[in-house]
Protein backbone atom coordinates (compact mmCIF):
# COMPACT_ATOMS: atom_id res chain seq x y z
CA UNK A 1 0.00 0.00 0.00
CA UNK A 2 0.95 3.70 -0.59
CA UNK A 3 1.98 5.78 2.13
CA UNK A 4 3.53 9.60 2.80
CA UNK A 5 5.07 10.73 6.20
CA UNK A 6 5.98 13.96 6.65
CA UNK A 7 7.74 13.70 10.00
CA UNK A 8 7.17 17.70 10.79
CA UNK A 9 3.90 18.99 11.73
CA UNK A 10 5.31 22.81 11.62
CA UNK A 11 8.46 24.72 10.40
CA UNK A 12 9.64 27.51 11.08
CA UNK A 13 11.93 29.39 9.15
CA UNK A 14 13.58 33.24 9.27
CA UNK A 15 12.90 35.67 5.92
CA UNK A 16 15.52 34.87 3.85
CA UNK A 17 16.88 31.45 4.93
CA UNK A 18 16.74 28.28 2.86
CA UNK A 19 13.78 26.21 3.79
CA UNK A 20 13.38 22.52 3.78
CA UNK A 21 10.24 20.62 4.02
CA UNK A 22 10.53 17.02 4.42
CA UNK A 23 8.56 13.70 2.94
CA UNK A 24 9.66 10.18 2.65
CA UNK A 25 7.52 7.79 0.85
CA UNK A 26 6.11 3.96 0.76
CA UNK A 27 5.16 2.39 -2.48
CA UNK A 28 5.26 -0.44 -4.90
CA UNK A 29 7.37 0.04 -7.85
CA UNK A 30 8.72 3.33 -8.86
CA UNK A 31 6.68 6.41 -7.77
CA UNK A 32 5.23 9.49 -9.20
CA UNK A 33 6.28 12.58 -7.00
CA UNK A 34 4.06 15.95 -6.04
CA UNK A 35 4.01 18.59 -3.88
CA UNK A 36 1.23 20.97 -3.25
CA UNK A 37 0.48 23.97 -1.62
CA UNK A 38 -2.40 25.10 0.10
CA UNK A 39 -3.07 29.03 1.76
CA UNK A 40 -5.50 29.59 3.81
CA UNK A 41 -9.27 29.24 2.56
CA UNK A 42 -7.93 28.47 -0.64
CA UNK A 43 -7.79 25.79 -2.92
CA UNK A 44 -4.87 23.24 -3.48
CA UNK A 45 -2.12 24.90 -5.78
CA UNK A 46 0.18 22.85 -7.64
CA UNK A 47 4.22 22.94 -7.11
CA UNK A 48 6.19 20.54 -8.73
CA UNK A 49 6.58 16.92 -9.81
CA UNK A 50 9.30 14.05 -10.06
CA UNK A 51 8.48 11.30 -12.91
CA UNK A 52 11.53 10.29 -14.06
CA UNK A 53 15.01 11.55 -15.18
CA UNK A 54 17.04 14.32 -12.99
CA UNK A 55 16.44 14.28 -9.36
CA UNK A 56 16.48 17.65 -8.72
CA UNK A 57 12.80 18.92 -9.71
CA UNK A 58 12.33 22.67 -10.44
CA UNK A 59 9.02 24.18 -9.80
CA UNK A 60 6.78 26.87 -9.14
CA UNK A 61 7.87 30.03 -6.97
CA UNK A 62 11.23 29.41 -6.92
CA UNK A 63 11.00 26.06 -5.20
CA UNK A 64 12.48 22.88 -5.81
CA UNK A 65 12.33 19.13 -4.73
CA UNK A 66 15.37 16.10 -4.37
CA UNK A 67 14.44 12.81 -5.25
CA UNK A 68 16.48 9.90 -3.30
CA UNK A 69 15.59 6.77 -4.34
CA UNK A 70 17.98 4.84 -1.77
CA UNK A 71 16.24 6.80 0.95
CA UNK A 72 12.65 7.47 -0.80
CA UNK A 73 12.78 10.56 -0.25
CA UNK A 74 11.56 13.84 -1.99
CA UNK A 75 11.96 16.97 0.03
CA UNK A 76 10.99 20.06 -0.96
CA UNK A 77 13.83 22.94 -0.79
CA UNK A 78 13.64 26.79 -1.49
CA UNK A 79 17.16 28.93 -1.25
CA UNK A 80 16.22 31.85 0.27
CA UNK A 81 12.31 31.56 2.31
CA UNK A 82 9.83 34.60 2.00
CA UNK A 83 6.61 35.64 4.45
CA UNK A 84 4.33 34.85 1.66
CA UNK A 85 5.68 31.15 1.71
CA UNK A 86 3.87 30.60 4.65
CA UNK A 87 1.75 28.20 4.09
CA UNK A 88 0.19 24.71 4.09
CA UNK A 89 2.35 21.95 2.08
CA UNK A 90 1.46 18.59 1.01
CA UNK A 91 3.65 16.19 -0.11
CA UNK A 92 2.15 13.07 -2.52
CA UNK A 93 2.44 9.81 -4.17
CA UNK A 94 1.00 7.91 -6.86
CA UNK A 95 2.58 4.70 -8.19
CA UNK A 96 3.47 4.53 -11.57
CA UNK A 97 0.34 2.66 -12.86
CA UNK A 98 -2.02 4.78 -14.96
CA UNK A 99 -5.23 6.17 -13.41
CA UNK A 100 -3.43 4.87 -9.72
CA UNK A 101 -4.78 7.14 -6.65
CA UNK A 102 -2.94 9.69 -5.25
CA UNK A 103 -2.06 9.49 -1.68
CA UNK A 104 -1.08 12.80 0.37
CA UNK A 105 1.13 13.49 3.47
CA UNK A 106 -0.72 14.66 6.80
CA UNK A 107 0.93 18.05 5.62
CA UNK A 108 3.49 20.29 6.94
CA UNK A 109 2.79 23.59 8.15
CA UNK A 110 5.59 26.24 6.73
CA UNK A 111 5.89 29.90 8.46
CA UNK A 112 8.40 32.03 7.64
CA UNK A 113 9.03 34.82 9.96
CA UNK A 114 9.78 38.36 9.43
CA UNK B 1 -3.99 21.23 -18.40
CA UNK B 2 -7.41 20.10 -17.53
CA UNK B 3 -10.24 22.57 -15.85
CA UNK B 4 -12.22 21.40 -13.27
CA UNK B 5 -15.36 23.43 -12.08
CA UNK B 6 -16.57 22.05 -8.99
CA UNK B 7 -20.30 23.12 -7.70
CA UNK B 8 -20.85 24.60 -5.10
CA UNK B 9 -18.31 26.27 -3.91
CA UNK B 10 -19.54 26.37 -0.62
CA UNK B 11 -22.69 25.44 1.43
CA UNK B 12 -24.31 25.45 4.70
CA UNK B 13 -26.69 22.59 5.30
CA UNK B 14 -28.51 21.73 8.24
CA UNK B 15 -28.05 17.96 9.95
CA UNK B 16 -30.21 15.47 8.20
CA UNK B 17 -30.26 16.68 4.61
CA UNK B 18 -27.94 15.59 1.89
CA UNK B 19 -26.09 17.66 -0.34
CA UNK B 20 -24.98 17.06 -3.97
CA UNK B 21 -21.58 18.09 -5.53
CA UNK B 22 -20.89 18.07 -8.76
CA UNK B 23 -17.49 18.07 -10.86
CA UNK B 24 -17.42 18.64 -15.09
CA UNK B 25 -14.30 18.49 -16.33
CA UNK B 26 -13.13 20.28 -19.77
CA UNK B 27 -12.12 17.10 -21.32
CA UNK B 28 -12.97 13.51 -21.18
CA UNK B 29 -11.56 11.39 -18.46
CA UNK B 30 -11.68 7.89 -17.05
CA UNK B 31 -10.63 8.01 -13.76
CA UNK B 32 -11.62 10.71 -11.38
CA UNK B 33 -11.69 10.97 -7.65
CA UNK B 34 -13.40 12.15 -4.80
CA UNK B 35 -11.18 13.50 -1.49
CA UNK B 36 -11.82 14.84 1.92
CA UNK B 37 -10.40 17.26 3.75
CA UNK B 38 -11.34 17.64 7.25
CA UNK B 39 -10.35 21.04 9.01
CA UNK B 40 -7.02 20.97 9.64
CA UNK B 41 -6.24 17.84 8.19
CA UNK B 42 -5.12 16.21 4.97
CA UNK B 43 -6.67 15.22 1.92
CA UNK B 44 -8.34 11.94 2.44
CA UNK B 45 -9.40 9.70 -0.44
CA UNK B 46 -13.31 8.97 -0.16
CA UNK B 47 -13.76 6.90 -3.77
CA UNK B 48 -12.62 6.29 -7.09
CA UNK B 49 -15.13 6.79 -9.62
CA UNK B 50 -14.49 5.14 -12.68
CA UNK B 51 -17.23 5.19 -16.09
CA UNK B 52 -19.48 2.82 -16.41
CA UNK B 53 -18.91 0.76 -13.52
CA UNK B 54 -19.91 0.96 -9.56
CA UNK B 55 -17.29 3.69 -7.55
CA UNK B 56 -14.57 2.02 -5.71
CA UNK B 57 -14.60 3.37 -2.04
CA UNK B 58 -11.31 3.59 0.50
CA UNK B 59 -11.86 2.17 4.00
CA UNK B 60 -14.03 4.03 5.98
CA UNK B 61 -16.09 5.07 3.41
CA UNK B 62 -19.57 3.45 2.51
CA UNK B 63 -21.90 4.06 -0.52
CA UNK B 64 -25.01 4.97 1.59
CA UNK B 65 -23.14 7.77 3.16
CA UNK B 66 -21.48 9.05 0.15
CA UNK B 67 -22.95 7.56 -3.01
CA UNK B 68 -21.34 8.92 -6.62
CA UNK B 69 -22.39 9.27 -10.08
CA UNK B 70 -20.13 8.83 -13.22
CA UNK B 71 -22.64 9.30 -15.69
CA UNK B 72 -19.86 10.05 -18.78
CA UNK B 73 -16.29 10.76 -19.34
CA UNK B 74 -16.60 14.81 -18.21
CA UNK B 75 -19.22 14.45 -15.14
CA UNK B 76 -19.19 13.45 -11.58
CA UNK B 77 -21.14 13.86 -8.40
CA UNK B 78 -20.63 13.35 -4.92
CA UNK B 79 -23.16 13.12 -2.62
CA UNK B 80 -22.98 13.06 1.10
CA UNK B 81 -26.01 11.74 2.74
CA UNK B 82 -27.88 12.43 5.88
CA UNK B 83 -24.94 15.20 7.35
CA UNK B 84 -23.69 15.58 10.29
CA UNK B 85 -21.58 18.45 11.88
CA UNK B 86 -18.57 15.76 11.55
CA UNK B 87 -19.44 16.15 7.68
CA UNK B 88 -17.87 19.47 7.44
CA UNK B 89 -15.18 19.69 5.56
CA UNK B 90 -14.00 19.99 1.75
CA UNK B 91 -14.41 17.91 -0.57
CA UNK B 92 -12.39 17.97 -3.56
CA UNK B 93 -12.84 16.14 -6.94
CA UNK B 94 -9.31 15.29 -8.74
CA UNK B 95 -8.80 13.39 -11.97
CA UNK B 96 -5.24 12.62 -13.52
CA UNK B 97 -3.63 9.62 -14.91
CA UNK B 98 -0.45 9.12 -15.35
CA UNK B 99 1.72 12.24 -14.72
CA UNK B 100 -1.13 14.21 -13.70
CA UNK B 101 -3.06 14.81 -11.01
CA UNK B 102 -5.61 17.62 -11.24
CA UNK B 103 -7.73 19.35 -8.54
CA UNK B 104 -11.29 21.14 -8.54
CA UNK B 105 -11.01 23.93 -6.03
CA UNK B 106 -13.32 22.10 -3.61
CA UNK B 107 -16.58 22.49 -1.91
CA UNK B 108 -16.62 24.14 1.71
CA UNK B 109 -19.14 22.33 3.46
CA UNK B 110 -20.44 23.14 7.23
CA UNK B 111 -23.66 21.28 8.77
CA UNK B 112 -25.25 23.20 11.31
Amino acid sequence: AQSVAQPEDQVNVAEGNPLTVKCTYSVSGNPYLFWYVQYPNRGLQFLLKYITGDNLVKGSYGFEAEFNKSQTSFHLKKPSALVSDSALYFCAVRAKTSYDKVIFGPGTSLSVIP
Amino acid sequence: SAVISQKPSRDICQRGTSLTIQCQVDSQVTMMFWYRQQPGQSLTLIATANQGSEATYESGFVIDKFPISRPNLTFSTLTVSNMSPEDSSIYLCSLGGGTEAFFGQGTRLTVV
